[in-house]
Formats: C-alpha cells, sequence, structure tokens
C-alpha cells in the first residue's frame, strides 16, 4: 500500500536551474497538497488542488507552479531556484475538500540549491 | 491573527510516564484542531483531532484537551513508548479558507528509557 509517492528524495540544484517534484497518490482522493517546512517552522502550503485541472494558491506561493495531470498526479515546478527555496518538499492529499479532513503525507523531497 | 504556536521546541520524559505537549492558538474562530506525528525522514502523519464543540477526545493512548477561554489545547500520551519519539505539529483550519491548514512549529518529544 503505497499512498503518497513523491520523486526524488533528494535534489541537488544550482541557483537558476528548473526542475519538477514529482507526487502521485494512490488512494483516490480529490484534494492534493504541497507543503515546504523549513527548520523551526510549521509547514507552510504552497499551492492546493481540489481536483484534476483545479489548483489555487497557498500561503508561499511565489516562484513556483503546479499542475494536477489527473486524479492521482500533482507535480510542483521550479523555474528558476533560488537559494530561498532550500527545503523539504511534503506532498499530501486528502479524501476530501476540507481542511479539517486528515490529510496524507509523502515522505518528503530535500531540495538543496547553491 | 491566525496563529498556531508550539512554545516547547522540545520535551524529554521517562518511559512509561505521561508526555504533555501543548499548543496555543490566536484566532477565537478556530474550530478545528488536528494533530500529527513526524519521524524522521519521513512525511507527518494524523494522530488525532478535536471539534471546537468538545472539550476532550481520548483515541487508546491519546486524548486532547481543548481550553477555548484560554486558547489552548494539549496532548496527553499515556504511558509513553519509546515508539512515541517524533515531532508532534498541532495544527488548525483557517478561519478564512477552506483549504488551508495553520501549522505550529512542533515540539520534539524524546522518551527516556
Amino acid at each position: 500500500n503505497a499512498g503518497v509517492t513523491q520523486t526524488p528524495k533528494f535534489q541537488v540544484l544550482k541557483t537558476g536551474q528548473s526542475m519538477t517534484l514529482q507526487c502521485a497518490q494512490d488512494m483516490n482522493h480529490n484534494s492534493m497538497y504541497w507543503y515546504r517546512q523549513d527548520p523551526g517552522m510549521g509547514l507552510r502550503l504552497i499551492y492546493y488542488s481540489a481536483s484534476e485541472g483545479t489548483t489555487d494558491k497557498g500561503e508561499v506561493p511565489n516562484g513556483y507552479n503546479v499542475s494536477r495531470l489527473n486524479k492521482r498526479e500533482f507535480s510542483l515546478r521550479l523555474e528558476s531556484a533560488a537559494p530561498s527555496q532550500t527545503s523539504v518538499y511534503f506532498c499530501a492529499s486528502s479524501e476530501g475538500s476540507l481542511s479539517n479532513q486528515p490529510q496524507h503525507f509523502g515522505d518528503g523531497t530535500r531540495l538543496s540549491i547553491l | 491573527d491566525q496563529q498556531v504556536k508550539q512554545n516547547s521546541p522540545s520535551l524529554s520524559v521517562q518511559e512509561g510516564r505521561i508526555s504533555i505537549l501543548n499548543c496555543d492558538y490566536t484566532n477565537s474562530m478556530f474550530d478545528y484542531f488536528l494533530w500529527y506525528k513526524k519521524y524522521p525522514a519521513e512525511g507527518p502523519t494524523f494522530l488525532i483531532s478535536i471539534s471546537s464543540i468538545k472539550d476532550k477526545n481520548e483515541d487508546g493512548r491519546f486524548t486532547v484537551f481543548l481550553n477555548k477561554s484560554a486558547k489552548h489545547l494539549s496532548l496527553h500520551i499515556v504511558p509513553s513508548q519509546p515508539g512515541d519519539s517524533a515531532v508532534y505539529f498541532c495544527a488548525a483550519p483557517a478561519a478564512d479558507s477552506n483549504y488551508q491548514l495553520i501549522w505550529g512549529a512542533g515540539t520534539k518529544l524524546i522518551i527516556k528509557p
């Protein structure tokens, strides 16, 4: 039972490079999320998708784009990476669209930008 | 103002004793709270939740207490076990969003043998 799968697990980029973080869930969930976690801080929402083809900005969307390819997959793209985007990125999914429903998380992508 | 605060970065407890993790919030419009547990190199996993219409919710060894007047909640773990060593996050749905959670910074719980 895979749940939420994120790839890659680790990545090092140079400033200005682009990259796409992949996320897939096999729980038939409607809602998917991208978060970043920085040291000493809680998770912050980057983007949210309630269903295929729909996305909404979260608390920290600048510098990121997302694509909800289908019900299973939700990708996060950094077009021109900056050192401030060094973080751990988590993808999550939930059955419904309300934030009081438990979210299921992947194991994260640790991204370093030099 | 919408903040969830976990003011203790870490907590060390003897195995078998009670662990109490605290969380404060600033917005009285918050009406639901969730606790997540996170092991190193893994994503958070949902642990327990509580609605603002209740003041207590219990699930096995885990109990969450809510004090609305003080804007405070706490997670009690009894008895504490080595596998409980993890980072615990408190979160609340934002008052002005259907999909955004406001997260605390987390408390690292260390269970000593």
